[in-house]
């Protein structure tokens, strides 16, 4: 069965400082896709990046990072320079494309940036 | 990236009754997920619904409770039946990116059910 675990409920974080939200995830499946979604009070899931399980390299899009360790089943959300408006829940999931595509979620980590 | 709508955005029901919403997407997609967020939880798949065939639930939902229409390939409706307080919820649908890319996944905008 698959399974992907958020072991942090909630974090507070200084502005401007890095941020790494953790994600361990489980499938026997080799071919997979992992993603973080930021989903702000609005309500609104945002995508943010995507790792797959056969890339070299860690994702990258902009302040965010996949810290990819395909070892340890892990794929962590790197945050660099904080700012107020990252406030927001984080959502971890995870497609195994043997099993109809789909995608299953974390539990989430709601992040609060101090100013 | 796929835009998503939902209709409607929100709505307060009496037990009972039922609630259809609405997903429209601006492109063609195979597949189309219905996912329920339930108050502080993360998102639940509730089925997957492919255009011309029967939806395919997850354990734990069925389809006299939550029948999927798909239409067509830009189209989809998800009705909550009998509702109970229990069904309150964010209703989301979900495609995939864009020419059959399965490295993006993006969310309708939600419907916010409330059952009295």
């Amino acid at each position: 069965a698959q399974k992907i675990t958020q072991t942090q409920p909630g974090m507070f974080v200084q502005e401007k400082e890095a941020v790494t939200l953790d994600c361990t995830y489980d499938t026997s499946d080799p071919s997979y896709g992992l993603f973080w979604y930021k989903q702000p009070s609005s309500g609104e899931m945002i995508f943010l990046i995507y790792q797959g399980s056969y890339d070299q390299q860690n994702a990258t899009e902009g302040r965010y990072s996949l810290n990819f360790q395909k070892a340890r089943k892990s794929a962590n959300l790197v945050i660099s320079a904080s700012q107020l408006g990252d406030s927001a829940m984080y959502f971890c999931a995870m497609r195994v494309y043997s099993s109809a595509s789909k995608i299953i979620f974390g539990s989430g980590t709601r992040l609060s940036i101090r100013p | 990236s796929a835009v998503i709508s939902q209709k409607p955005s929100r709505d307060i029901c009496q037990r009972g009754t039922s609630l259809t919403i609405q997903c429209q997407v601006d492109s063609q997609v195979t597949m189309m997920f219905w996912y329920r967020q339930q108050p502080g939880q993360s998102l639940t798949l509730i089925a997957t619904a492919n255009q011309g065939s029967e939806a395919t639930y997850e354990s734990g939902f069925v389809i006299d409770k939550f029948p999927i229409s798909r239409p067509n390939l830009t189209f989809s409706t998800l009705t909550v039946s009998n509702l109970s307080p229990e069904d309150s919820s964010i209703y989301l649908c979900s495609v995939p990116g864009g020419q059959g890319s399965y490295n993006e996944q993006f969310f309708g905008p939600g419907t916010r059910l409330t059952v009295l």
